[in-house]
């Protein structure tokens, strides 16, 4: 039961370095999301998209980019990362209805120095 | 606009007590609600929801959640608490009127410990 997998787990970046974080979904989920998490803050959603060959901006797209590959596979970049970036990064996928719930990788935990 | 509020950044209570984590929102429709739980270096895990029908709604690990919607809130319950169910807590909500794959909103999150 793989559900949503994110790779890398730990990544430290110096400022102006670019780097993709990658996400996989074996369930089969058109919806995908990229939330980053800062403490107090809550989650708040960056980029998502509801199918293969569609993404839309979220709350806090700045300074991100996406690709949405495949149905199993939604990227993360960040061309030229900035120590405001400094984040928990979580992907998330959700299945057709809006009655279902997301469910969440372990979250990539990404440092800029 | 929808918005969700969790007054609580913290709740302490003691093993074997009961315990509640407080969550209001506000939505323009039907409120569709959720609760996850985070354990440490781990993602959002999905607990219980509330999409429609009765108001108490039973979860994962012996949680429940009762709907109030005259009060707008949807707290999370249990009647004997666990020293592992120390994590950190987080309600959503979307408007349930609303299509589209967006639209889910988290609150900031509660941090529950459970005293040994």
């Amino acid at each position: 039961n793989a559900g949503v997998t994110q790779t890398p787990k730990f990544q430290v970046l110096k400022t102006g370095q670019s780097m993709t974080l990658q996400c996989a979904q074996d369930m089969n989920h058109n919806s995908m999301y990229w939330y980053r998490q800062d403490p107090g803050m809550g989650l708040r959603l960056i980029y998502y998209s509801a199918s293969e060959g569609t993404t839309d901006k979220g709350e806090v797209p700045n300074g991100y980019n996406v690709s949405r590959l495949n149905k199993r596979e939604f990227s993360l970049r960040l061309e030229s990362a900035a120590p405001s970036q400094t984040s928990v990064y979580f992907c998330a996928s959700r299945g057709d209805t809006s009655n279902q719930p997301q469910h969440f990788g372990d979250g990539t935990r990404l440092s800029i120095l | 606009a929808q918005s969700v509020a969790q007054p609580e950044d913290q709740v302490n209570v003691a093993e074997g007590n009961p315990l509640t984590v407080k969550c209001t929102y506000s939505v323009s429709g039907n409120p569709y609600l959720f609760w996850y739980v985070q354990y440490p270096n781990r993602g959002l895990q999905f607990l219980l929801k509330y999409i429609t029908g009765d108001n108490l709604v039973k979860g994962s690990y012996g949680f429940e959640a009762e709907f109030n919607k005259s009060q707008t809130s949807f707290h999370l319950k249990k009647p004997s608490a666990l020293v592992s169910d120390s994590a950190l807590y987080f309600c959503a909500v979307r408007d349930g009127a609303q299509t589209g794959a967006n639209n889910l909103f988290f609150g900031t999150g509660t941090r529950l410990t459970v005293i040994p």
